[in-house]
């Protein structure tokens, strides 16, 4: 139990476009989904926590207008990377954390985006 | 701000042998420390949360034990195996969300 999926795996685009990721809890659902960032040999970073129904919370740094999350369900949050740009290449990784068991993350795959 | 720190960055070690690893963490604002083993190209699969000073959990060949009073803990792994072979990260948890360590990288060479 406790599967969250992520899509894309892969993404490669333009500077300029636009791209969005899909969490999904698979088998339960989350009150709450976590939005991190990782780069090359860096921690994974919390960019924002997003509550089903309500506005995301943005880390300190992290553009909201820049980074659009949406959560309107209980098993599905999206992030809008909008007008990516080389800088925005990272590794996208989104948590959930389900109803019952608040206090513990369970991670979906991740997502590799690299702008041109 | 919150710094969670692990080492070594990277380990190699033969398959039979033991080993471990650390995880510190701030001691003030505790809440729960997580261990998570990344696999590439797969979701980060949680080991152990642990709460109490003392605690020390196992599963398996991994056990973990904790140190909220000095800020810190440590995963052992008895006889390990090629299939260890993974990222190790720890998370301390204050309140919602986690702060993570960079990884420890096990290589487990056969």
């Amino acid at each position: 139990g406790a599967v969250v999926s992520q899509h894309p795996s892969w993404v490669i685009c333009k500077s300029g476009t636009s791209v969005k990721i899909e969490c999904r809890s698979l088998d339960f659902q989350a009150t709450t989904m976590f939005w991190y960032r990782q780069f090359p040999k860096q921690s994974l970073m919390l960019m924002a926590t997003s509550n089903e129904g309500s506005k995301a919370t943005y880390e300190q740094g992290v553009e909201k207008d820049k980074f659009l999350i949406n959560h309107a369900s209980l098993t599905l949050s999206t992030l809008t990377v909008t007008s990516a740009h080389p800088e925005d290449s990272s590794f996208y990784i989104c948590s959930a954390s389900p109803l019952v068991q608040a206090e513990t993350q369970y991670f979906g795959p991740g997502t590799r985006l690299l702008v041109l | 701000i919150l710094n969670v720190e692990q080492s070594p960055q990277s380990l190699h070690v033969q398959e039979g042998d033991s080993t471990n690893f650390t995880c510190s963490f701030p001691s003030s604002n505790f809440y729960a420390l997580h261990w998570y083993r990344w696999e590439t190209a797969k979701s980060p699969e949680a080991l152990f949360v642990m709460t109490l000073n003392g605690d020390e959990k196992k599963k398996g060949r991994i056990s973990a034990t904790l140190n909220t009073k000095e800020g810190y803990s440590y995963l052992y792994i008895k006889g390990s195996q090629p299939e260890d072979s993974a990222t190790y990260l720890c998370a301390f948890n204050y309140g919602q969300n986690f702060v993570f360590g960079p990884g420890t990288r096990l290589s487990v060479l056969p």
